[in-house]
C-alpha cells in the first residue's frame, strides 16, 4: 500500500511569487485535504477536494486554491506569496469524507524571504 | 475562544507511567475526534480516532470521550522515551467539511 507523498520536500521563494505543491494520496484514498502548520502550532485547515470538487474551504483567501486530478492527486497553488505564508503545508488523504482519519504526507516545507 | 484547547506542555512523565493528555471542543455538533504525534520535523502520525462516548483502547493507547462534557483525552500506558512528542487533537466540525486541531501538548518521557 503506497501512502501519501508530496512534493517538493522544501521550497524556497520570494515575496510575490507564484508556487505549486503536489500530492498524491494514499492508494484508494479519493478524498485530499491540505493544511497549513506553522510553527508552534497546529495545522490549519485550507481546503478539501472530493471527487475533484472543492467539499469545503477554511479561512484562506481566494489567492490559495487547489485542484483534484482523476487519479486523485492534488496541487495546492498559491499566488502572491507572502512572508507569513512560510510554514509547513500538509496533505492528507483519506476514503470517503472528512470524518473518516485523514492519513498525512511528509510535508513541503516552504520559506518565503 | 479556541475551538480546540490543549495544555501547551510540556508534560514531563518518568518512564513506565501513564501520561494523560486533555483536549476540550467548542462546537457541540462535532462528531469524530482524532489524536496524533508529531515528531519533531516530522508530519503527524494516526494514533487514535474516536466516534462515540466512552473508552477506546488500542495496545498501550486509550482515548476517551464525553460529548456532554465536550471533552476527550488520550491516556498513554506505560511510557517509552520513544513517546516523547508533539500530541495533537483533531475534531471534525459539524457539517464534516474540516478538521480542527489543537495546537498541541509535547510530551517528554524520562528514562
Amino acid at each position: 500500500e503506497t501512502g501519501v507523498t508530496q512534493s517538493p520536500t522544501h521550497l524556497i521563494k520570494t515575496r510575490g511569487q507564484q508556487v505549486t505543491l503536489r500530492c498524491s494520496s494514499q492508494s484508494g484514498h479519493n478524498t485530499v485535504s491540505w493544511y497549513q502548520q506553522a510553527l508552534g502550532q497546529g495545522p490549519q485547515f485550507i481546503f478539501q477536494y472530493y471527487r475533484e470538487e472543492e467539499n469545503g474551504r477554511g479561512n484562506f483567501p481566494p489567492r490559495f486554491s487547489g485542484l483534484q486530478f482523476p487519479n486523485y492527486s492534488s496541487e495546492l497553488n498559491v499566488n502572491a506569496l507572502e512572508l507569513d505564508d512560510s510554514a509547513l503545508y500538509l496533505c492528507a488523504s483519506s476514503l470517503g469524507l472528512s470524518d473518516q482519519p485523514q492519513h498525512f504526507g511528509d510535508g513541503t516545507r516552504l520559506s518565503i524571504l | 475562544q479556541k475551538e480546540v484547547e490543549q495544555n501547551s506542555g510540556p508534560l514531563s512523565v518518568p518512564e513506565g507511567a501513564i501520561a494523560s493528555l486533555n483536549c476540550t471542543y467548542s462546537d457541540r455538533g462535532s462528531q469524530s475526534f482524532f489524536w496524533y504525534r508529531q515528531y519533531s520535523g516530522k508530519s503527524p502520525e494516526l494514533i487514535m480516532f474516536i466516534y462515540s462516548n466512552g473508552d477506546k483502547e488500542d495496545g498501550r493507547f486509550t482515548a476517551q470521550l464525553n460529548k456532554a462534557s465536550q471533552y476527550v483525552s488520550l491516556l498513554i500506558r506505560d511510557s517509552q522515551p520513544s513517546d516523547s512528542a508533539t500530541y495533537l487533537c483533531a475534531v471534525t466540525s459539524h457539517n464534516n467539511n474540516d478538521m480542527r486541531f489543537g495546537a498541541g501538548t509535547r510530551l517528554t518521557v524520562k528514562p
